[in-house]
């Protein structure tokens, strides 16, 4: 069954730089964007961006470029994000999710999630 | 501003049928497919409906549809493990991003 497992929660201070990882089984992993999306507490979620496993073609929301980097690792089946100059209001939990794709077209939609990794960014 | 809308509350009683729009805009809805997400106790989301495909594993009281730019959840037969906040989402080309909606509060009476 297709599963994503998280890294645990992290503690930064402000102005440093996180990274956050998601190992995913049960599918072959090149064929599915990974999406990140975080959502700060009592917020609704908020997309940050996607990245192909198969060529690491990323696409990134405008509100987090230059600050996000997002990779792959595809022998070890691993999406990577790293989130740089952390600020208070960084303070989320953050998920990995697959893009659903369907009859070779994908229409950014998630069809499996990650458990989510709390940062916190406090001085 | 949400570029989607949700209620921000329904609430109904075991059994009933209730319905949770979605609404967008040409840019978004009207253009593509929408995601429910489920989200119990503030755990992870869980993927209840793809467009007006059910997701394996979800039970079959969950639909969706669209009409322009309105998509819909609808949960026929409400069950108490339904009460849960839920999100829409969907691609909205002209700001080139996932958006989601501010999100409904289902509670189950």
């Amino acid at each position: 069954q297709v599963q994503f497992v998280q890294s645990g929660a992290e503690m930064k201070k402000p102005g440093t730089s996180v990274r956050v990882s998601c190992k995913a089984s049960g599918y072959t992993f090149s064929d599915y964007a990974i999406n990140w999306v975080r959502q700060a507490p009592g917020q609704k979620p908020e997309w940050m961006g996607w990245i192909s496993p198969a060529n690491d073609n990323t696409k990134y929301s405008q509100r987090f470029l230059g600050r996000v980097t997002m990779t792959t690792d595809t022998s070890a089946t691993t999406a990577y994000l790293a989130l740089s100059s952390l600020r208070n209001e960084d303070t989320a939990v953050y998920y990995c999710a697959r893009e659903h794709c369907s009859g070779g077209s994908c229409n950014r939609n998630f069809d499996y999630w990650g458990q989510g990794t709390l940062v916190t960014v406090s001085s | 501003q949400s570029a989607l809308t949700q209620e921000a509350s329904v609430s109904g009683t075991v059994g009933q049928k209730v319905t949770l729009s979605c609404a967008g805009n040409p840019n978004n809805i009207g253009s593509y497919d929408v995601g429910w997400y489920q989200q119990i106790s503030h755990g992870a989301p869980k993927t209840v409906m793809l467009g007006n495909s059910l997701p394996s594993g979800i039970p079959g009281r969950f639909s969706g549809s669209k009409s322009g730019t309105t998509a819909s959840l609808t949960i026929s037969g409400l069950q108490p493990e339904d009460e849960a906040e839920y999100y829409c989402s969907t691609w909205d080309y002209s700001l080139r991003a996932v958006v989601f909606g501010g999100g409904t509060k289902l509670t189950v009476l």
